[in-house]
């Protein structure tokens, strides 16, 4: 069936530095991908989102490309900080639902 | 900006009560959404609705959990009777049509059962 596979955390970063999260996914025909992001005690937040191969998504100095050849929709952020420390979550839509990823942790310290 | 209003925030229940959530979707949203999550993993699908119809409760515990949707707006979700492992964030979500469009999620319930 349909699958998501995040990079363990956590991810510990200085703020300004560079974050890859890597995610990797299986499926059959042509999911279109996601990232959402959740912040301690809240729900997820749509961060960005690609619908076809090659497509870029971006947001808030976040981005992602759908690569279909390797399968991966990887999340990456040229500058971190210390706001954005939450939980990254790579999501894909199959057939008719979503079906998320565990999860990445990021840390951000000052 | 229009919002998934979720309720209660918080619920602490006794194992074998009862305990019941409600979701407000975002407005001329069909498809609405019960998510568990539980702590450090990703949300799972309980089950969908399109309008007032389920489309999936594939992964619903249909022994203890039932969802409703009567008239296609708010849901309902309730646990009867709990078990401790329930304990875990039911989140609500809604779309404008269907799991390719962006789901938009409410701030969620945290269960704990003692």
């Amino acid at each position: 069936g349909d699958s998501v596979t995040q990079m363990e955390g956590p991810v510990t970063l200085s703020e300004e530095a560079f974050l890859t999260i890597n995610c990797t996914y299986t499926a059959t025909g042509y999911p279109s991908l996601f990232w959402y992001v959740q912040y301690p005690g809240e729900g997820l937040q749509l961060l960005l989102k690609a619908t076809k191969a090659d497509d870029k998504g971006s947001n808030k100095g976040f981005e992602a490309t759908y690569r279909k050849e390797t399968t991966s929709f990887h999340l990456e952020k040229g500058s971190v900080q210390v706001s954005d420390s939450a939980v990254y979550f790579c999501a894909l839509s199959g057939a008719y639902k979503l079906i998320f990823g565990t999860g990445t942790r990021l840390q951000v310290f000052p | 900006e229009a919002e998934v209003a979720q309720s209660p925030r918080y619920k602490i229940t006794e194992k074998s009560q009862a305990v019941a959530f409600w979701c407000d979707p975002i407005s001329g949203h069909a498809t609405l959404y019960w998510y568990r999550q539980i702590l450090g993993q990703g949300p799972e699908l309980l089950v969908q609705f399109q309008d007032e119809s389920v489309v999936d409760d594939s992964q619903l515990p249909k022994d203890r959990f039932s969802a409703e949707r009567l008239k296609g707006v708010d849901s309902t979700l309730k646990i009867q009777p709990a078990e401790l492992g329930d304990s875990a964030m039911y989140l609500c979500a809604s779309s404008s049509s269907g799991p390719k469009n962006e789901q938009y999620f409410g701030p969620g319930t945290r269960l704990t059962v003692t």
